[in-house]
């Protein structure tokens, strides 16, 4: 069964600085990996997604991810982090047969000014 | 990618009553999910909805309890039965993606907010 962690429940980091938020998976084939954002009173938006290729792959608001196979992870960065993306962040898995998504517990992330 | 309603946005609930939410997309899609997010927590899904068929519950989650209806491509409704304070939670619905964008890449409804008392 296809599973994900994200190590860090919480992470504060000043605003400006870079940011890193952990991802790591289980999942019996090649995996499609996802990143999705939920803003306070805002529903679910997709940052990024990984199916094949370039292992390092951009997304919205400047966000990038990287596939690591070998650490079986897909760490979510931004190099400058602003005020706005305040936010949980969800990592998730896909089940490229059934359609279907299996989402980490999420990370909130609060940015200091 | 496809715009989705979901009706009631909110509701204030009464133990052991049932409710019912829409879920309405603006496009034909195939595939079709319901998810829950718990207070604080993060999304489980309850089931894959089908058109036409019986819907598709994950392990934990029951007909009974969940009961699900899809009687076209761009309608689903899930309902709550015989609440309980544990049912409070955000019920979200998803829809899958094109196969050129991705049929796994999913595009959520804003959310149900149930609060059962």
């Amino acid at each position: 069964a296809q599973s994900v962690t994200q190590p860090d429940i919480h992470i504060t980091v000043s605003e400006g600085a870079s940011l890193e938020l952990r991802c790591n998976y289980s999942y019996g084939a090649t995996p499609y990996l996802f990143w999705y954002v939920q803003s306070p009173g805002q529903g679910l938006q997709l940052l990024l997604k990984y199916f094949s290729g370039d292992t390092l792959v951009q997304g919205i608001k400047g966000f990038e991810a990287e596939f690591k196979r070998s650490q079986s992870s897909f760490n979510l960065r931004k190099p400058s982090v602003h005020w706005s993306d305040a936010a949980e962040y969800f990592c998730a898995v896909g089940d490229p047969n059934a359609g279907k998504s299996t989402f980490g517990d999420g990370t909130t992330l609060t940015v200091k000014p | 990618s496809a715009v989705i309603s979901q009706k009631p946005s909110r509701d204030i609930c009464q133990r052991g009553t049932s409710l019912t939410i829409q879920c309405q997309v603006d496009s034909q899609v195939t595939m079709m999910f319901w998810y829950r997010q718990q207070p604080g927590q993060s999304l489980t899904l309850i089931a894959t909805a089908n058109q036409g068929s019986e819907a598709t519950y994950e392990s934990g989650f029951v007909i009974d309890k969940f009961p699900i209806s899809r009687p076209n491509l761009t309608f689903s409704t899930l309902t709550v039965s015989n609440m309980s304070p544990e049912d409070s939670s955000i019920y979200l619905c998803s829809v899958g993606g094109t196969a050129s964008a991705g049929a796994n890449v999913l595009t959520f409804g804003a959310g149900s907010r149930l609060t059962v008392l």
